[in-house]
C-alpha cells in the first residue's frame, strides 16, 4: 500500500516569492492534515480537512497561506508571498479512523526561504 | 490550554538496556495518548496508542504506560538496539476535536 506522497521534497526560494506544496493521502483516508514543523519541535497543525471541507483552519495564517483539497483527495498548500520565518518542514498526514486520529505522515517538504 | 512536556535533552542509552522516555501533560487527562517515532528527514510514524482506561500497552519490545493521576505517560524500549535511535514524540487530543497536539520529542541515541 502506498503511503502519503508529498512533493517536492525540498524547495529553496527567495522571500516574497510564491511556493506550493502537494500532497496525495493514503487511498480511502478522508481526513487530511497539513502541519508545520520547526527544528527540534513537534508538528503544529495548520489545517485539517474532512473530505473536501476545511474543518479546522484556525492556525493557518490566512493573509499569506491558502490550501485546497479539490474532490476530497489531493491537497495543495500555498504560501504567497513567502517570508524568511516560513522556513520549516511542511508535513502532510492522513487518517482513516477519526475516533483515535492515528495519523500517517508523508516525508515532508523542507522549505528554505532566503 | 493543554501543554505537553517531553525531555528536550537527548537520552543516551547503552545497547541492550531499557530506554525510558517521559511525556507529561498539564491539564485534563485525554481520552488517549499516542507515541510516534521520527527519523531525520522523515515524517513521524505511529507506534502505539493507549487509552485512559488502560494502564499499560505492549507491542514487541515497546511498552507504554498511562498514569492519569501523575498526568504522565512512559514509553519503554527493552533490549534497545542502535536502530532504535530516533526522536520519539507523544501526541494527544486537546479536546473533543479530532486532532492532536504534539510534544517536541525526545531524541534517543542507542550506543553499541
Amino acid at each position: 500500500e502506498a503511503g502519503v506522497v508529498q512533493s517536492p521534497r525540498y524547495k529553496i526560494i527567495e522571500k516574497k516569492q510564491p511556493v506550493a506544496f502537494w500532497c496525495n493521502p493514503i487511498s480511502g483516508h478522508n481526513t487530511l492534515y497539513w502541519y508545520l514543523q520547526n527544528l527540534g519541535q513537534g508538528p503544529e497543525l495548520l489545517i485539517r480537512y474532512e473530505n473536501e471541507e476545511a474543518v479546522d483552519d484556525s492556525q493557518l495564517p490566512k493573509d499569506r497561506f491558502s490550501a485546497e483539497r479539490l474532490k476530497g483527495v489531493d491537497s495543495t498548500l500555498k504560501i504567497q508571498p513567502a517570508e524568511l520565518g516560513d522556513s520549516a518542514v511542511y508535513l502532510c498526514a492522513s487518517s482513516l479512523d477519526s475516533s483515535t486520529d492515528t495519523q500517517y505522515f508523508g516525508p515532508g517538504t523542507r522549505l528554505t526561504v532566503l | 490550554s493543554q501543554k505537553i512536556e517531553q525531555n528536550s535533552e537527548a537520552l543516551n542509552i547503552q545497547e541492550g538496556k531499557t530506554a525510558t522516555l517521559t511525556c507529561n501533560y498539564t491539564n485534563y487527562s485525554p481520552a488517549y495518548l499516542q507515541w510516534y517515532r521520527q527519523d531525520p528527514g522523515r515524517g513521524p510514524v505511529f507506534l502505539l496508542l493507549i487509552r485512559e482506561n488502560e494502564k499499560e500497552k505492549r507491542k514487541e519490545r515497546l511498552k507504554v504506560t498511562f498514569d492519569t493521576t501523575l498526568k504522565q505517560s512512559l514509553f519503554h524500549i527493552t533490549a534497545s538496539q542502535p536502530a532504535d535511535s530516533a526522536t520519539y514524540l507523544c501526541a494527544l487530543p486537546p479536546d473533543s476535536n479530532y486532532q492532536l497536539i504534539w510534544g517536541a520529542g525526545t531524541k534517543l541515541i542507542i550506543k553499541p
